[in-house]
């Protein structure tokens, strides 16, 4: 079974904090991406990686960075945390050579900027 | 770019009735539309998808129907139970493209 994990699963932070939030998938997958899930609003696309060192926007990059090092890491970086991005955030991976793209979540992490 | 809608954004049935969720999507070159449910405190898991090769698709309770010349696609899930009741989300992408677009979700409760 292909395993997303994500280091918390609840996070406190104050405003203008630097804030890491790290996921881990252990499948070898090429792709990797973080959401954002606000209620309805549904998942949005902050970043993507298709490889190491690699990175690509999403929809909603402002105010976020990532880091792609290791193939099976990718973090989601919040440079100085502000309340508006308190939200569930998820990250997902999914093969490269996967036509049809089958994304496999983790359990998510829930940030509260105070 | 491609924009998904999901209707409705709740939905309550009793147990045994059938359920049915709908989205739209505005990219004719999507060509992908996988359904993710969303169990409380996990993340979205794919549970039957659809390619735009194919206009039905059923496993067991659940079916996918789509509609290309409308640009729409709904999920059915029939005998519903009450471990059916989550947050159902549609999404719709392009082959090997890994843009792909969720509708806003649908809280589904099945009502023992």
């Amino acid at each position: 079974d292909v395993k997303v994990t994500q280091s918390s699963r609840y996070l406190v932070k104050r405003t203008g904090e630097k804030v890491f939030l790290e996921c881990v998938q252990d499948m070898d997958h090429e792709n990797m991406f973080w959401y954002r899930q606000d209620p309805g609003l549904g998942l949005r696309l902050i970043y993507f990686s298709y490889d190491v060192k690699m990175k690509e926007k999403g929809d909603i990059p402002e105010g976020y960075s990532v880091s792609r090092e290791k193939k099976e890491r990718f973090s989601l970086i919040l440079e100085s945390a502000s309340t508006n991005q308190t939200s569930m955030y998820l990250c997902a991976s999914s093969l490269q050579g996967n036509a049809y793209n089958e994304q496999f979540f983790g359990p998510g992490t829930r940030l509260t900027v105070l | 770019g491609e924009n998904v809608e999901q209707h409705p954004s709740t939905l309550s049935v009793q147990e045994g009735d059938s359920a049915v969720i709908k989205c739209t999507y505005s990219d004719s070159a999507s060509n992908y539309f996988p359904w993710y449910k969303q169990e409380l405190g996990k993340g979205p898991q794919l549970i039957i998808d659809i390619r735009s090769n194919v206009g039905e698709k059923k496993d067991q309770r659940i079916a996918v129907t789509l509609n290309k010349t409308a640009k729409h696609f709904s999920l059915h899930i029939t005998e519903t139970q009450p471990e059916d009741s989550a947050v159902y989300f549609c999404a719709a992408s392009m082959y090997n493209n890994n843009d792909m677009r969720f509708g806003a979700g649908t809280r589904l409760t099945v009502k023992p």
